[in-house]
């Protein structure tokens, strides 16, 4: 297994257009988060999959936001009408389920909106 | 409202001493604390966690420190080395939220030779 991969590496997009980033997991991990980190700060949690049961979502997290994994398999985050406070490092993690593991972190995705 | 606090943003300290790095939180639910290094274009890489009903976990070089009274953890690296300089995240779970964390804003870790 390769661990956690999250395309595209980077992403660059103008103000309104809609993006979409995918995450493939280590498939043997039941659970699957979308993180987001700016610049100086920690990586700061927007939602989680149980396979391919969404169970939380960020309050906040816009209504511009949705994340999906269908067949408890990859991810994929979209941001509809990107604006520029949406430039980040999204990053995609996953884990076994059953109590607390660390995170096995993909390498990131870096959005920046002009 | 920040739960989980790393208030030192870097730390500078010669190869073969100690390093300490230190978290704080609020959340009285939180049972388990983990630690992440992470380098530069990279995402984190979980290094080691403790669980609340411990009070200390060691793993090679690497060891964390609980107090829960003092809401208080902490990292200990010994003897520190060159490679070890990145950023470090503390965070925190409660086994009651399947495994989501709360992370702090980090500190850097910077080892010179």
């Amino acid at each position: 297994d390769t661990g956690v991969s999250q395309n595209p590496r980077h992403k660059i997009t103008k103000r309104g257009q809609n993006v979409t980033f995918r995450c493939d997991p280590i498939s043997e991990h039941n659970r699957l988060y979308w993180y987001r980190q700016t610049l100086g700060q920690g990586p700061e949690f927007l939602t989680y999959f149980q396979n391919e049961a969404q169970l939380e979502k960020s309050r906040l997290l816009s209504d511009r936001f949705s994340a999906e994994r269908p067949k408890g398999s990859f991810s994929t985050l979209e941001i509809q009408r990107t604006e520029q406070g949406d430039s980040a490092m999204y990053l995609c993690a996953s884990s076994p389920s059953g109590t607390v593991y660390g995170y096995t972190f993909g390498s990131g995705t870096r959005l920046t909106v002009v | 409202d920040q739960q989980v606090k790393q208030n030192s943003p870097s730390l500078s300290v010669q190869e073969g001493r100690i390093s300490i790095l230190n978290c704080d939180y609020t959340n009285s639910m939180f049972d388990y604390f983990l630690w992440y290094k992470k380098y530069p274009a990279e995402g984190p890489t979980f290094l080691i966690s403790i669980s609340s009903i411990k009070d200390k976990n060691e793993d090679g070089r690497f060891t964390v420190f609980l107090n829960k009274s003092a809401k208080h953890l902490s990292l200990h690296i010994v003897p520190s080395q060159p490679g070890d300089s990145a950023v470090y995240f503390c965070a925190a779970s409660g086994s009651t939220n399947a495994g989501k964390s709360t992370f702090g804003d980090g500190t850097t870790l910077t080892v010179k030779p």
